[in-house]
């Protein structure tokens, strides 16, 4: 089946700094790749989505890339915020869907 | 437009004791999905319903674990008898179900927090 890896499992940065997430997957049959935001006491929320046959898409802070050929697609914030505190989580979606085991962010005022 | 409902919120059980519990989707999302997230991983599907029949449960442990969704709507997830490896937090997500799941957005409820003792 399915394995996705996600680093790193923690993540600290300094507001205003840009924080980047990656994630591996092994089925070459996942095609669709969300991101979500879980934060404390809540389920997970969808914030940005990228299907197999686009390299990049972006959403004002928010922007993933993915790149098929070597199985990887990561999370890139910029201008980060306190309230972009949370635990982020990727997935692989060939049917159904796997999640990686989650990045806690925490960005420091 | 209302979310995910899950209930109950939290539930403390004995080991061997049986527990279920409820979600109610999204009106109108045909796709209604059970996940268990155990402390520090991520979400795992246990089984995905489309309307009332079952999609995927390759995942659900079925000697102690069963899930309905009866009028293709509600649906239950419960355990009989409970192990201490089952403390998680059970997770139902619900989304359209027009494209069979493929490029789908799932969206959460809160989350049913379950200790067992």
């Amino acid at each position: 089946g399915e394995n996705v890896e996600q680093h790193p499992s923690t993540l600290s940065v300094q507001e205003g700094d840009s924080a980047v997430i990656k994630c591996t997957y092994s089925d070459s049959a996942s095609n669709y790749f969300p991101w979500y935001k879980q934060e404390l006491g809540k389920g997970p929320q969808l914030i940005i989505d990228i299907r197999s046959n686009v390299g990049e898409k972006k959403d004002q802070r928010i922007a993933v890339t993915l790149n098929k050929t070597a199985k990887h697609f990561s999370l890139h914030i910029t201008e980060t915020q306190p309230e972009d505190s949370a635990v982020y989580f990727c997935a692989a979606v060939g049917g159904k869907s796997t999640f990686g085991d989650g990045t806690t962010l925490t960005v420091k005022p | 437009e209302a979310g995910v409902a899950q209930s109950p919120r939290y539930k403390i059980i004995e080991k061997r004791q049986s527990v279920a519990f409820w979600c109610n989707p999204i009106s109108g999302h045909a796709t209604l999905y059970w996940y268990q997230q155990i402390l520090g991983q991520g979400p795992k599907l246990l089984i995905q319903f489309q309307n009332n029949g079952v999609v995927d449960d390759s995942q659900l442990p079925k000697d102690r674990f069963s899930a309905e969704r009866l009028k293709g709507v509600d649906s239950t997830l419960k355990i009989q008898p409970a192990k201490l490896e089952d403390s998680a937090v059970y997770l139902c997500a619900s989304s359209l179900g027009s494209s069979g799941g493929a490029y789908e957005t799932q969206y959460f409820g809160p989350g049913t927090r379950l200790l067992v003792l």
